[in-house]
């Protein structure tokens, strides 16, 4: 069965440094991945996704990047954190790109800036 | 673009039925998805509609009609494990697009 993973589960972080969190899928091959991030009492906002290495689309610009090193391997990283990159982060993955097929969500990692 | 309308929160009661409704106004339409996000935790599939009528799993159906773009979720025999938000996101193009959710609060 499939599985999917990320780290940390909480993080603190000051103003101004830098973020990697990792997200890693375990049981399928070619998977599409996507990172999300939830503001408190909002909905997901999409803000990346790939269907291959090295594609990355971008949805919202802002200070985050992603890169996918390896097929099952997606990383959300930023160079400086801001107070309003706190929030829920949660990786994704889907099958396919198809209407049919449903996104099943990691754990999370919940950021706060301080 | 995409606008997806829920209610922000509901309350019933143990036992009871509880209807979450959804509308959508979107530039593609590849089908509509409800998922359950307990407090604190990420979101889990619960089920998924892409033609006009109604899905029934277990306690829980989605309905679904393309031409008004209405959908709802039905949750019967509602559980105090069934406390939690719920989360209505259409399926465009390419990617999922989510509504704010709706917090159901089950009393008993």
């Amino acid at each position: 069965s499939q599985t999917i993973h990320q780290w940390p589960a909480t993080l603190v972080q000051p103003v101004g440094s830098p973020l990697s969190l990792e997200c890693t899928v375990e049981g399928t091959s070619n998977p599409n991945l996507y990172w999300y991030r939830q503001a408190a009492g909002r909905g997901l906002q999409l803000l990346f996704y790939s269907v291959g290495i090295g594609q990355i689309s971008s949805e919202v610009p802002q200070n985050l990047s992603a890169s996918r090193p390896q097929d099952r391997q997606f990383i959300l990283s930023s160079k400086k954190l801001l107070l309003s990159d706190s929030g829920f982060y949660l990786c994704a993955w889907s099958a396919g790109t198809g209407g049919g097929y449903e996104q099943y969500f990691g754990p999370g990692t919940r950021l706060t800036v301080t | 673009g995409q606008n997806i309308d829920q209610p922000t929160e509901m309350t019933a009661t143990e036992g009871a039925i509880v209807q979450i409704n959804c509308t959508y106004q979107t530039s593609g339409f590849n089908g509509l998805f409800w998922y359950q996000q307990h407090a604190g935790e990420a979101p889990t599939f619960l089920s998924y509609n892409v033609l006009d009528g109604l899905e029934e799993k277990g306690r829980f159906s989605s309905f679904l009609s393309r031409s008004k773009g209405y959908s709802y979720l039905l949750l019967k025999e509602l559980q105090m494990k069934d406390s939690a938000s719920y989360l209505c996101a259409v399926k465009g193009d390419y990617k999922l697009s989510f509504g704010a959710g709706t917090t159901v609060t089950v009393r008993a």
